[in-house]
């Protein structure tokens, strides 16, 4: 199978900190990660699209100085939410792109990180 | 540009009754079709797809999903359902072009079943 790993999956951190969330594709290489945010009772938004070796494809909206992310291998990104603030509270999720033996378009996701900023 | 709409956004249903959740999708280009589950806390599973081919997809645990070009739906049913189907369900596409296969998701349509 696609296994994609996150951590940690639940983090408290003080307003004004900075947190950093690992992304990890644990059994294939992943040349693209997608990071999403999800608030209660609602849907997945895409934040951004990361390429190995590449700069991290924002959507708009996003501050992309704000949500820092880093793709340095074909196993590994981390997003890194800078001088949090609670309104960074949220569900974050990422995804890697399996594009073994054709299945290009398939996504797995992690299990999700919880932030809680007080 | 795409979207998705799930217009249900929560279903109850009793254990072994039939279920249907509702998706319909906006698109200029062809699409890629999928439903992701997701149990509390957790984050999303595959459940199945629509790539090509059939229009007709199934999943390992009985659910299907019909995809129908014309009213642009991609309905998920199962014929009985289990007290474990019990999740959020999110309906989801993604355009066949070169966005590196970005996902746009549904609102989520949460289906509980009671005993």
């Amino acid at each position: 199978g696609a296994v994609v790993s996150q951590h940690p999956s639940r983090v408290i951190c003080k307003s004004g900190t900075s947190v950093k969330i690992e992304c990890r594709s644990l059994d294939f290489q992943a040349t693209t990660m997608f990071w999403y945010r999800q608030f209660p009772k609602q849907s997945l938004m895409l934040m951004a699209t990361s390429n190995e070796g590449s700069k991290a494809t924002y959507e708009q909206g996003v501050e992309k100085d704000k949500f820092l992310i880093n793709h340095a291998s074909l196993t590994l990104s981390t997003l890194t939410v800078t001088s949090a603030h609670p309104e960074d509270s949220s569900f974050y999720i990422c995804s890697a792109r399996d594009q073994r033996g054709g299945r290009g378009y398939e996504q797995y996701f992690g299990p999700g990180t919880r932030l809680t900023v007080t | 540009a795409q979207s998705v709409t799930q217009l249900d956004s929560q279903v109850p249903v009793f254990e072994e009754a039939p279920v249907e959740l509702r998706c319909n999708y906006s698109s200029s280009v062809s699409v890629y079709l999928f439903w992701y589950v997701q149990y509390p806390n957790q984050g999303l599973q595959l459940l199945l797809k629509y790539l090509s081919g059939s229009t007709l997809v199934e999943s390992i645990n009985g659910f299907e999903a019909e995809f129908n070009k014309s009213q642009t739906s991609f309905h998920l049913r199962k014929p009985s359902v289990h007290i474990s189907d019990t999740a959020e369900y999110f309906c989801a596409v993604s355009d066949h072009g070169t966005s590196y296969g970005k996902l746009t998701f549904g609102q989520g349509t949460i289906l509980t079943v009671h005993p």
